[in-house]
């Protein structure tokens, strides 16, 4: 059964560096998401992609952060220059059409910033 | 108001019980509704969706939705041990970036 999938599992930086978290979506999906869990709270929206284009951001998404489908398969979340608040499980998701409403989830990256 | 409310829990109930869990959401536009179970240190596990009001089954799972009520609700009948869980309630539009409002979960234990 296709999945998405995502490297690193986890991922461990210091204050300031940048890092890329990458996500394979299951291969015929166009719409692609980026969530973020802060550890003990809610999982939350923090960007949507759809041809070639950024189709939503949230709040949280500012200027650190960046997303980009590199190529036909590999989508990825930078963020440029980490904080201690960024510490979260990152999960990405992708959704098959426009008529599809359901979206399945990868098995996220935990990000620990120090 | 919170946009997609859920009891945190735990819900405790005993095996082979009916667990019934709860969402209300305040966005009238929500057109789509989803129970996805999170175990922990897991990944979001899609396990049922709706989108009409009534009821849809799926094997143990009976989702509920309610639009005028603006609730949903997710029923586990036969209850297992294995079924303990984070249960996340989940809402869109069905337009625009289709982005999921998600609750804060219920905790679920099923006690052997």
């Amino acid at each position: 059964e296709p999945e998405v999938t995502q490297t690193p599992s986890h991922q461990v930086t210091q204050m300031g560096q940048e890092v890329i978290l990458r996500c394979v979506p299951i291969s015929n999906h166009l719409y692609f998401y980026w969530y973020r869990q802060i550890l003990g709270q809610k999982v939350e929206f923090l960007v949507s992609f759809y041809n070639n284009e950024i189709s939503e951001k949230s709040e949280i998404f500012d200027d650190q952060f960046s997303v980009e489908r590199p190529d036909g398969s590999n989508f990825t979340l930078k963020i440029r220059s980490t904080k201690l608040e960024d510490s979260a499980m990152y999960f990405c998701a992708s959704k098959l059409t426009v008529t599809s409403y359901e979206q399945y989830f990868g098995p996220g990256t935990r990000l620990t910033v120090t | 108001q919170k946009e997609v409310e859920q009891n945190s829990g735990p819900l405790s109930v005993p095996e082979g019980a009916i667990a019934s869990l709860n969402c209300t959401y305040s966005d009238r536009v929500s057109q789509s509704f989803f129970w996805y179970r999170q175990y922990s240190g897991k990944s979001p596990e899609l396990i049922m969706s709706i989108y009409s009001n009534g009821d849809k089954e799926d094997g143990r799972f009976t989702a509920q939705l309610n639009k005028a009520s603006q609730y949903v609700s997710l029923l586990i009948r036969d209850s297992q041990p294995s079924d303990s869980a984070t249960y996340l309630c989940a809402v869109n539009r069905a337009s625009g970036t289709y982005k999921y409002i998600f609750g804060t979960g219920t905790r679920l234990k099923v006690l052997a």
